[in-house]
C-alpha cells in the first residue's frame, strides 16, 4: 500500500485532456513539493513535473502540474498516443524521512 | 549528456549479498544527491535511498535499513549499493537517479536503464 494515492488506470480519447490525481497527507504532500513521472513500457522513469508545476527543459507544456492542500495533479493535454504509460508522483514524507512514490496510474489513450 | 549506467547486479540465494555500481559521466558527480530506486517485476517505483553530494548523509528505507548501505566514490564519479542478506522480495530491477538541481524536496531528473536482481534459491 503506498503512501501516497492514485488511480490504477485513466483514460482519454487522442486529443483531449486528462488528469491524474495524487493524495497524500500533511507530512507528504502537504509539507513537500511534488514531483511527476512518466515511464513508458520497458523504459527508465522520465521526470515530468518538479516543485509541483515546473517543467524540467525538453518537457513540453502539454503536461502541467498543480498541487492544493494533500493534493497534487497532473495535467496533459492534447494526448498523443505516445502518451500511453505509467505516471507517478512522489514526494518526501517528512515523517519517514523518505522519498514516497505513489502507486502508479496507467493511461490509456 | 548526462549518462548512468548501473552494473553488478544477478541471480542471488537468499541471505546473500550483492554490490550495484552506477557510473555517471555527463555532469559534475560530486556536486548533486544521488539516490537508488528499485521496482519489482509488474510493480511501481519504490525508494530505496539518497544520498548527499559529499556522501557524508544518507536516508534509507525502512524496507531495507539495516542490510542495504548506499556510498559513493566522487574520485571515480561513481555511486554503490551494497545490498546483504537479501530476501525474495528485494527482486527488482534497480535504477540510480540524479538528483534535480536547486530543488528543496527530492526530484529525480536522470535515471539509469537500471539492474536486475534476482534472489531465488
Amino acid at each position: 500500500q503506498s503512501v501516497l494515492t492514485q488511480p490504477p488506470s485513466v483514460s482519454a480519447a487522442p486529443g483531449q485532456k486528462v488528469t491524474i490525481s495524487c493524495s497524500g497527507s500533511r507530512s507528504t504532500i502537504g509539507n513537500n513539493y511534488v514531483s511527476w513521472y512518466q515511464q513508458l513500457p520497458g523504459t527508465a522513469p522520465k521526470l515530468l513535473i518538479y516543485d509541483n508545476s515546473k517543467r524540467p527543459s525538453g518537457i513540453p507544456d502539454r503536461f502541467s502540474g498543480s498541487k492544493s492542500g494533500t493534493s497534487a495533479t497532473l495535467g496533459i493535454t492534447g494526448l498523443q498516443t505516445g502518451d500511453e504509460a505509467d505516471y507517478y508522483c512522489g514526494t518526501w514524507d517528512s515523517s519517514l524521512s523518505a522519498v514516497v512514490f505513489g502507486g502508479g496510474t496507467k493511461l490509456t489513450v | 549528456e548526462v549518462q548512468l549506467l548501473e552494473s553488478g547486479g544477478g541471480l542471488v540465494q537468499p541471505g546473500g549479498s550483492l554490490r550495484l555500481s552506477c557510473a555517471a559521466s555527463g555532469f559534475t558527480f560530486s556536486s548533486f544527491a544521488m539516490s537508488w530506486v528499485r521496482q519489482a517485476p509488474g510493480k511501481g517505483l519504490e525508494w530505496v535511498s539518497i544520498i548527499s553530494d559529499s556522501g557524508d548523509s544518507t536516508y534509507t528505507a525502512d524496507s531495507v535499513k539495516g542490510r542495504f548501505t548506499t556510498s559513493r566514490d566522487n574520485s571515480k564519479d561513481t555511486l554503490y549499493l551494497q545490498m546483504n542478506s537479501l530476501r525474495v522480495e528485494d527482486t527488482a530491477v534497480y535504477h540510480c537517479a540524479k538528483y534535480v538541481v536547486a530543488t528543496i524536496t527530492p526530484a529525480f531528473d536522470y535515471w539509469g536503464q537500471g539492474a536486475l536482481v534476482t534472489v531465488s534459491s
